[in-house]
């Protein structure tokens, strides 16, 4: 039973355009939530996460929101840069990541 | 800091033989890790979740006689594929929190790709 969804398996945007990354949740016991970033053949690592009790947490270019009611929260990357290609899993506190999304930022 | 160290980062072995992960957290205490498998192009799927000190706990599913977890120190887990073949291939990656905080990030190793032949 896959409790985090990321539905989107691959996304492509332009340099210096926003990159929105969604990720859905059926659990709604979940109170904390976070993205990782992963290159080919290395574990991922944190990027990001909110708790349950905000709707927003901004670190730099790496904006997450979350809209409980919907279950619902997306990671925006603005602006988008080459090097933001990589994986992005979202997880919730009960350590289990959805299926990840493929960034790719063309130059 | 919390820098997870994983070894080997690749190993190739014959069919039938039993293969030992280790994990490490260099620069902090965990007292909890896990481990995850990856299969090409898919999610990490968490497997068992490593307690120091007791026994691990297994995701269903996971065979627990297959994978077997050790987690003898608060620095220290290891999975060991006993008897393995070609479809425990696959990318294992084990992840570390500091403390027993309950919304802690996870650090990860790089992982280990096992290719059994």
């Amino acid at each position: 039973d896959q409790q985090v969804k990321q539905n989107s398996p691959s996304l492509s945007v332009q340099e210096g355009r926003i990159s929105i990354l969604n990720c859905d949740y059926t659990n709604s016991m979940f109170d904390y939530f976070l993205w990782y970033k992963k290159y080919p053949a290395e574990g991922p690592t944190f990027l990001i996460s909110i708790s349950s009790i905000k709707d927003k947490n901004e670190d730099g270019r790496f904006t997450v929101f979350l809209n409980k009611s919907a279950k619902h929260l997306s990671l925006h990357i603005v602006p988008s840069q080459p090097g933001d290609s990589a994986v992005y899993f979202c997880a919730a506190n009960d350590m289990r990541f959805g299926a990840g999304t493929r960034l790719t930022v063309k130059p | 800091g919390a820098v997870v160290s994983q070894h080997p980062s690749w190993v190739i072995c014959k069919s039938g033989t039993s293969v030992k992960i280790e994990c490490r957290s260099l620069d902090f205490q965990a007292t909890t890790m896990f481990w995850y498998r990856q299969f090409p192009k898919q999610s990490l799927m968490l497997m068992a979740t490593s307690n120091e000190g007791s026994k691990a706990t297994y995701e269903q599913g996971v065979e627990k006689d297959k994978f077997l977890i050790n987690h003898a120190s608060l620095t220290l887990s290891t999975l060991t594929v006993t008897s393995a073949h070609p479809e425990d291939s696959s990318f294992y990656i084990c992840s570390a929190t500091i403390g027993t905080g309950h919304n802690q990030p996870q650090h990860f190793g790089d992982g280990t790709r096992l290719s059994i032949l």
